[in-house]
Parts: structure tokens; sequence; C-alpha cells
């Protein structure tokens, strides 16, 4: 069974700092993907990260893939109130055909 | 706004009622997902349809039946739930089928069950 180890699990900012979310697994995906989810609604992609090494941003967030197609990062520079949501990494293909494995999430909350 | 349709967003229901849950998407995509999520929780596979089949079922209980009507339409029956069945169901979709490189999942906006 694959699994994704997603930390932090709860993170409580102020309004203008920075943070990281990291997601870690034994296993290679062939794809990991970051989704935001906020209270009352479904989750929304946010970026798919294919390639190991990989960097992709998106405004404020910037998403990374490890060499080895193990484990991802994602950095939110100058942190909003808007960003506050649950956070979940999902780790495609490996062993685990046909379905996504995901992270525990990560519920992040920014304080203006 | 959601492309995948999720109706109705909120139901309650007692434990020998028989209710459904449906979803629609009309990106043409040919799998369709029902996850169960728990509060600030990671959603959890339930069923996967791929191309109009039943391709995977995560064991869950026979309380909880899935149907496919056509590449659009994805219908969750509910029987004999009991209360810790209360969780949010969200409908997903993606642009391919089930296979070694898994597609990006298009949520609905999810149906809010609760059993009584």
């Amino acid at each position: 069974t694959q699994l994704l180890e997603q930390s932090p699990q709860f993170l409580s900012i102020q309004e203008g700092e920075n943070l990281t979310v990291y997601c870690n697994s034994s296993s290679v995906f062939s794809s990991l993907q970051w989704y935001r989810q906020e209270p009352g609604e479904g989750p929304v992609l946010l970026v798919t990260v294919v390639t190991g090494g990989e960097v992709k941003k998106l405004k404020r967030l910037t998403f990374q893939f490890g060499d080895a197609r193990k484990d991802s990062s994602l950095h939110i520079t100058a942190a909003q109130p808007g960003d506050t949501g649950l956070y979940l990494c999902a780790g495609g293909g490996g062993t685990s055909y046909g379905k996504l494995t995901f992270g525990q999430g990560t519920i992040l909350t920014v304080h203006p | 706004d959601t492309e995948v349709t999720q109706t109705p967003k909120h139901l309650v229901m007692g434990m020998t009622n028989k209710k459904s849950l449906k979803c629609e998407q009309h990106m043409g995509h040919r799998a369709m997902y029902w996850y169960k999520q728990k509060a600030k929780k990671p959603p959890e596979l339930m069923f996967v349809y791929s191309y109009e089949k039943l391709s995977i079922n995560e064991s869950v209980p026979s309380r909880f039946s899935p149907e496919c009507p056509n590449s659009s339409l994805l219908n969750l029956h509910l029987h004999a739930l009991q209360p810790e069945d209360s969780a949010l169901y969200l409908c997903a979709s993606s642009l391919g089928a089930a296979g070694a490189y898994t597609g990006e999942l298009f949520f609905g906006e999810g149906s809010r069950l609760t059993v009584l």
C-alpha cells in the first residue's frame, strides 16, 4: 500500500508570513497533485507535477517535485487570509493503479 | 464555478430511508468517482467508474450502491445507512480512464449527508 505523509497537519500563521507544506513517501509516483479545499466546497486542483525535480509557480505558491518523485513541497509566500483552507497532496500512478493516494492534509489558517 | 454538479447539497435521512445522490459532468470525462470525506480529513475513495463500468470498489458496504447510467451521470443509492455514514460525499471526474497515470480530478461541491 502506498502512503503519503503530509506535514504539518495544522498550521496557524499571521498574514504576511511564509510557510511550507511537505508531502513524503517511500514510493515513487508518476504524478503528484496538490488540491485546496475551502469549507463547504470540494477540493480544487492547484497544480500537477510529473517530472522529477520539477518546480512550478502559481502566483505566491511554489510547488516542487523531488528528484526521485517520492516527495513534494508547497511553499506559500506572504500568506493571505484567502489562503486559508485544507491543502491536500495526492500521488498518482505507481502501484496504486487507477486511483490517487491522498496525504492526510494540512489545515492552514491565516489570521489577518 | 465547478463543472461537476452534485445534488442535493444537503440530505438528512433516517436509517430506514432510501435516497440517492446524483452527479453530472459535461466535460467528456471518461472516469467518475465517489469519495467520502469526514471533517478535516482527506477524501476516501469509494468507487471508480471507467467508461461507464465499475472498475474499483474499495470494499464499500452494500448499503451504498453506485450506478452509472451514462458517461455524464453518476448516482449513489443509499439504503439502511448508519449514523457513522454521515459525511460529505464527493463526486469527481477525470479526463482519462484509470491507468498508470491517474488523471487530475475535478470535484463537485459535495453532498452533505446526515443520517439520524
